[in-house]
Formats: structure tokens, C-alpha cells, sequence
């Protein structure tokens, strides 16, 4: 059973800070990996889909890498913004199914 | 195109009531997702559809939750009778193809008394 743990749970950074999200994964033999983002209380959003044969996917400020034989993916934020606060969510892709990790809360300080 | 379109967005009711949630998805996708969130258990996928039939039900809880999606635009998830714990938030999302790029309504929040 695929399972997806994501860390840290919660970060909290000032403004202006570079970060790096993390998801790792216990089977590799996924499809692809994909970035949401959730603001509370609402749906998701789609940030970056990263093909199982890419190694990473830039959209912006956004750059999300793959490693499937090590079975982890990274979100890097680049020059955080208070409207960057939000939960992150990493998915994988096996068949037609997405498992989700739990998310981390992301706090973008003034 | 409006993005995949969730109605009600709030649910109200009672227990032994029945519910039914509504979803269309964006034009054109051919593969339709029901996801439940709750915060004991993250986002949990129910049932997904491709071409309107139901490909796998693994994730449904139980026979009290149904789901159907009688033509390409539209989908109903419906629990028959409702109880508290199925009070969270109902998701429903669509893709080009099955290991495609998901996108997802923006929710039905259910609580039920």
C-alpha cells in the first residue's frame, strides 16, 4: 500500500526566505507526483506535475524535483511571500489513484 | 471553462437524512474523482469514473455511500441514511486521463447533526 509522509507538518518563515517542502513515498512505481496547494477552508490547487520520467518542474518561484528510485520529492519556495501561507500537499500518482500525504501548513511572516 | 463545479457548497443535516452531493466536472475530462477530507484521516479518495463508469469503489466506506454518474457532465454522490461521522468536506475532480493532472471543486462541507 503506497503511503506518503510529508515534513515538516508545520513551518513558519519571515518573508523574503527561500524554503523546501518535503514528500517521500514507499513505492516508486508511480505514474507522477503533483503540488497542491489548500487555503483554508477551500478546494485544491494544482501547483506543478512532475511526469515520472522528469526530474523536476519549475512554475514561477515554484521548482518541485522527483527522485523515484529514492522514492522523495521536494517543493522549493523561492523569495517567500506572506501570500504564499497556506497548507501543501503532495500527491502520487499509481494508476488512476492519488494518495495523498498529510500536508504542511505553511505561515509566511511580514 | 469554469473549472469542476461542486453544489451544495455547505450541507447541513440530520442524521438518517439523506444527502446528495452534486458534480460537474470540466469539459472534455473523461476521469472523475470523489475524495472525502476529514482531519483524523487527510484526503481519501471514494470512487473514480472514466467514460461515466465506475472504475474502483475501494475507497467507498460503505453501502450507505453511493455514487453514479449517469452522463459526461455530470455526478452524484448520495449517503443513504447519514451519520456524524461522515460530517467533512467532499471533494470531487476531474482529468484529461487517468494519471493526468487532477483538478479539483472547490468542495461541499457536510456536517451532519
Amino acid at each position: 500500500k503506497q503511503e506518503v509522509t510529508q515534513i515538516p507538518a508545520a513551518l513558519s518563515v519571515p518573508e523574503g526566505e527561500n524554503l523546501v517542502l518535503n514528500c517521500s513515498f514507499t513505492d516508486s512505481a508511480i505514474y507522477n507526483l503533483q503540488w497542491f496547494r489548500q487555503d483554508p477552508g477551500k478546494g485544491l490547487t494544482s501547483l506543478l506535475l512532475i511526469q515520472s520520467s522528469q526530474r523536476e518542474q519549475t512554475s514561477g518561484r515554484l521548482n518541485a524535483s522527483l527522485d523515484k528510485s529514492s522514492g522523495r520529492s521536494t517543493l522549493y519556495i523561492a523569495a517567500s511571500q506572506p501570500g504564499d501561507s497556506a497548507t501543501y500537499l503532495c500527491a502520487v500518482v499509481h494508476g488512476s489513484r492519488l494518495t495523498f500525504g498529510e500536508g504542511t501548513q505553511l505561515t509566511v511572516n511580514p | 471553462d469554469a473549472g469542476v463545479i461542486q453544489s451544495p457548497r455547505h450541507e447541513v443535516t440530520e442524521m438518517g437524512q439523506e444527502v446528495t452531493l452534486r458534480c460537474k466536472p470540466i469539459s472534455g475530462h473523461d476521469y472523475l474523482f470523489w475524495y472525502r477530507q476529514t482531519m483524523m484521516r487527510g484526503l481519501e479518495l471514494l470512487i473514480y469514473f472514466n467514460n461515466n463508469v465506475p472504475i474502483d469503489d475501494s475507497g467507498m466506506p460503505e453501502d450507505r455511500f453511493s455514487a453514479k454518474m449517469p452522463n459526461a457532465s455530470f455526478s452524484t454522490l448520495k449517503i443513504q441514511p447519514s451519520e456524524p461521522r461522515d460530517s467533512a468536506v467532499y471533494f470531487c475532480a476531474s482529468s484529461s486521463a487517468g494519471y493526468n493532472e487532477q483538478f479539483f471543486g472547490p468542495g461541499t462541507r457536510l456536517t451532519v447533526l
